[in-house]
C-alpha cells in the first residue's frame, strides 16, 4: 500500500493524559499536513511541514500541542494534558511540492487517527 | 481570506436522481478548488478539481462540477445518484503558492448525501 497511513486509528484517553499520533506519508512526497475534523465540521488546518521544517501552524494548535518530522519522512503529533474539547478526527495529509508560481498542491489524505479524550 | 459555503447540511435524493450538492467560495485569488469525499470513519478521497484549466471538471464515480467565476460557486453534480454515493461531500479552497499560502486546504462544514432506495 502506497498510500498515506496513520496510527493508531482510534485512541481512547483519559483526560490529563498524553497522547501521540504518527503519519507516514507517501514516500515521495515532501509536504506534510495535519488537520482536525470535530462532528459535524470539515477538516480545519493544524501544521504543516515542508521536508523536517515546521513551516506553519495555525492558532489552534496551542502550546499543549507539538508535531515533529524528524528527517523529513514519517510525522508525530503529541497532545499533553489532554482535554475532553481535543476530542476529534485528526488527518493527516501528504503533497509533492508546489512548482513554480501558478501551482497547486493535491493532498493525499490517510484514514485518521480518531480520538475520544473521556 | 478564503472560505467555503456549503449551502445544506444534509440532502437526500432518491437513487437514480439528480444529485446537486452546492459549494460558494470566497478567495482574494484565482482559486484553486476540490471536492473530497469521506465515508464513515474514514480519511478524504478526491473526486475532482478545479485547477483554471476547463470550468467543467469530471471527476470520480460519475460526479462533475462547474467553475463558475461570476458566482463565486463550484457546485458538484452527478446526474443518478447510487446507494453508494451515500457519504459525506467536503468542498475546499486553495491559494497555492499564486495567493502566497503553503497551500493549505480551507474547507467547508460538508454536505452529508443520503441515498434512499
Amino acid at each position: 500500500d502506497t498510500g498515506v497511513s496513520q496510527d493508531p486509528r482510534h485512541k481512547i484517553t483519559k483526560r490529563g493524559q498524553n497522547v501521540t499520533f504518527r503519519c507516514d506519508p507517501i514516500s515521495e512526497h515532501n509536504r506534510l499536513y495535519w488537520y482536525r475534523q470535530t462532528l459535524g465540521q470539515g477538516p480545519e488546518f493544524l501544521t504543516y511541514f515542508q521536508n523536517e521544517a515546521q513551516l506553519e501552524k495555525s492558532r489552534l494548535l496551542s502550546d499543549r500541542f507539538s508535531a515533529e518530522r524528524p528527517k523529513g519522512s514519517f510525522s508525530t503529533l503529541e497532545i499533553q494534558r489532554t482535554e475532553q474539547g481535543d476530542s476529534a478526527m485528526y488527518l493527516c495529509a501528504s503533497s509533492l511540492p508546489l512548482a513554480g508560481v501558478r501551482s497547486y498542491n493535491e493532498q493525499f489524505f490517510g484514514p485518521g487517527t480518531r480520538l475520544t479524550v473521556l | 481570506a478564503q472560505s467555503v459555503t456549503q449551502l445544506g447540511s444534509h440532502v437526500s435524493v432518491s437513487e437514480g436522481a439528480l444529485v446537486l450538492l452546492r459549494c460558494n467560495y470566497s478567495s482574494s485569488v484565482p482559486p484553486y478548488l476540490f471536492w473530497y469525499v469521506q465515508y464513515p470513519n474514514q480519511g478524504l478521497q478526491l473526486l475532482l478539481k478545479y485547477t483554471s484549466a476547463a470550468t467543467l471538471v469530471k471527476g470520480i464515480n460519475g460526479f462533475e462540477a462547474e467553475f463558475k467565476k461570476s458566482e463565486t460557486s463550484f457546485h458538484l453534480t452527478k446526474p443518478s445518484a447510487h446507494m453508494s454515493d451515500a457519504a459525506e461531500y467536503f468542498c475546499a479552497v486553495s491559494e497555492g503558492r499564486y495567493g502566497g499560502s503553503q497551500g493549505n486546504l480551507i474547507f467547508g462544514k460538508g454536505t452529508k448525501l443520503s441515498v434512499k432506495p
